[in-house]
């Protein structure tokens, strides 16, 4: 079936580098796409988002990369924090709907 | 409040207990969205509305779940005759206009079935 995934469950990384988070999806006809973050005991929370006709979109310290030609989507978290640690979902708005399609999440540790 | 309130924040339940789920979205939010989410796992949608309208029940599991929000805020996810499938967190979430488009989730309700 149609879905979006990611390709790995847990990240390392170490306090002040750069982190990289990975999602793929595999419906072409996707609008929107949205990474959140979810800290243990809460809902998922909006980091960023980006529409399917656009190839990157920079926030404060984030950065999402749209490739469609391969149909990958990935965050980048610059100078990554302990408090950047979470699980991380990219979900996907396909045009006329009305849900969200959630990955399975990747896990961020950052070690200080 | 200044976000969406979601209650109880825990639920335990025996098997074969009716369970109702309440979630409070922000004040002149339109759309209303209910997901389950599984121990790690990304969250599933169930349920969809625009204003007291329910658009989208096609990922209700079965006629167990039912949802409603009669008066177009407040939003209530029933859940008859609990198995212990049903155990997940159950998450509301809310937007100012109609779809999926910058949505502001609750800390949802965390349902055990024994």
């Amino acid at each position: 079936g149609e879905s979006v995934g990611l390709h790995l469950p847990t990240l390392s990384v170490q306090e002040g580098d750069n982190s990289i988070i990975n999602c793929a999806y595999s419906n072409s006809a996707s609008d929107y796409f949205i990474w959140y973050k979810q800290e243990s005991g809460k809902g998922p929370q909006f980091i960023i988002d980006i529409r399917s006709n656009m190839d990157k979109r920079q926030g404060q310290r984030v950065t999402v990369l749209l490739n469609k030609t391969v149909k990958h989507l990935s965050l980048q978290i610059a100078a990554t924090q302990p408090g950047d640690s979470a699980v991380y979902f990219c979900a996907e708005v396909r045009y006329g709907g009305g849900k969200l399609i959630f990955g399975q999440g990747t896990e961020l540790s950052v070690k200080p | 409040g200044a976000g969406v309130s979601q209650s109880p924040r825990y639920k335990v339940a025996k098997r074969g207990q009716d369970v109702a789920l309440r979630c409070d979205p922000i004040s002149g939010h339109v759309s209303l969205f209910w997901y389950q989410q599984a121990l790690g796992q990304g969250p599933e949608f169930l349920t969809y509305f625009q204003n007291e309208a329910q658009l989208d029940k096609s990922g209700l599991p079965s006629d167990r779940f039912f949802a409603e929000r009669p008066e177009g805020s407040v939003s209530t996810l029933k859940i008859q005759r609990t198995q212990q499938e049903d155990s997940a967190v159950y998450l509301c979430a809310s937007s100012l206009d109609g779809g999926s488009e910058k949505l502001f989730f609750g800390s949802g309700t965390q349902l055990s079935v024994l």
